[in-house]
């Protein structure tokens, strides 16, 4: 049962452009949400997060925004440059069955064209 | 300096085999994860430890046995390889734990099974 879910496998932006990556989650309960960038044959990093209590959190060109009733973030890059082209994960922070863990996306692979 | 290192980064091995992957974090974290990647993409959490206490194993077969032996290490064991072990496991640390999670998890470079 997938609770964090990133239904565009892929994307592709034009360099200047806005990079739009959506993320939806199923439980009320997750309460922090982080982004991940990934780069082939390199682990997950950090990018940015969110806590359930805001709505927009930003960090230089990269913005993230949470609509908790819609139980969907979104991370926007602005303006989208080719070392942004990577794969983003988007995680939640929360508990099932008692116990609290980072729960994935599948990812969605960004490519910005020059 | 590394902050999540694990060795090695490739492994090949025929199956049936025993093989180890070793994880460390200089973050001073207290809780560190197993994590597998695998060929569809999807990161799914394996065993989770919190000051070297098993806090999260999730549904993963015995053949993986993960071990502590210090805060700041967490190594997995695999016993008897199959052709679906391979994958590629991330080992990741954090501070947070319970109501302290509002924080990220930092990972490491993964390692790369294949299994023939």
């Amino acid at each position: 049962d997938q609770q964090v879910k990133q239904n565009s496998p892929s994307l592709s932006v034009q360099e200047g452009r806005i990079s739009i990556l959506n993320c939806d989650y199923t439980n009320s309960m997750f309460d922090y949400f982080l982004w991940y960038k990934k780069y082939p044959a390199e682990g997950p990093t950090f990018l940015i997060s969110i806590s359930s209590i805001k709505d927009k959190n930003e960090d230089g060109r990269f913005t993230v925004f949470l609509n908790k009733s819609a139980k969907h973030l979104s991370l926007h890059i602005v303006p989208s440059q080719p070392g942004d082209s990577a794969v983003y994960f988007c995680a939640a922070w929360g508990t099932t069955s008692g116990t609290y863990k980072y729960i994935f996306g599948t990812g969605t692979r960004l490519k910005v064209l020059a | 300096d590394t902050a999540v290192s694990q060795t090695p980064k490739y492994l090949v091995t025929q199956m049936g085999n025993d093989k180890s992957i070793k994880c460390e974090q200089n973050l001073g974290h207290d809780t560190m994860y197993w994590y597998k990647q695998d060929s569809k993409k999807f990161l799914k959490i394996m065993f989770s430890y919190n000051n070297k206490e098993l806090i999260i194993n999730e549904t993963v077969p015995n053949r993986f046995s993960p071990k502590s032996p210090d805060k700041a290490h967490l190594n997995l064991h695999i016993n008897s390889l199959e052709l679906g072990d391979s994958a590629v496991y991330f080992c990741a640390s954090s501070q947070g734990y319970r109501d302290r999670g509002e924080t990220e998890a930092f990972f490491g470079q993964g390692t790369r099974l294949t299994v023939v």
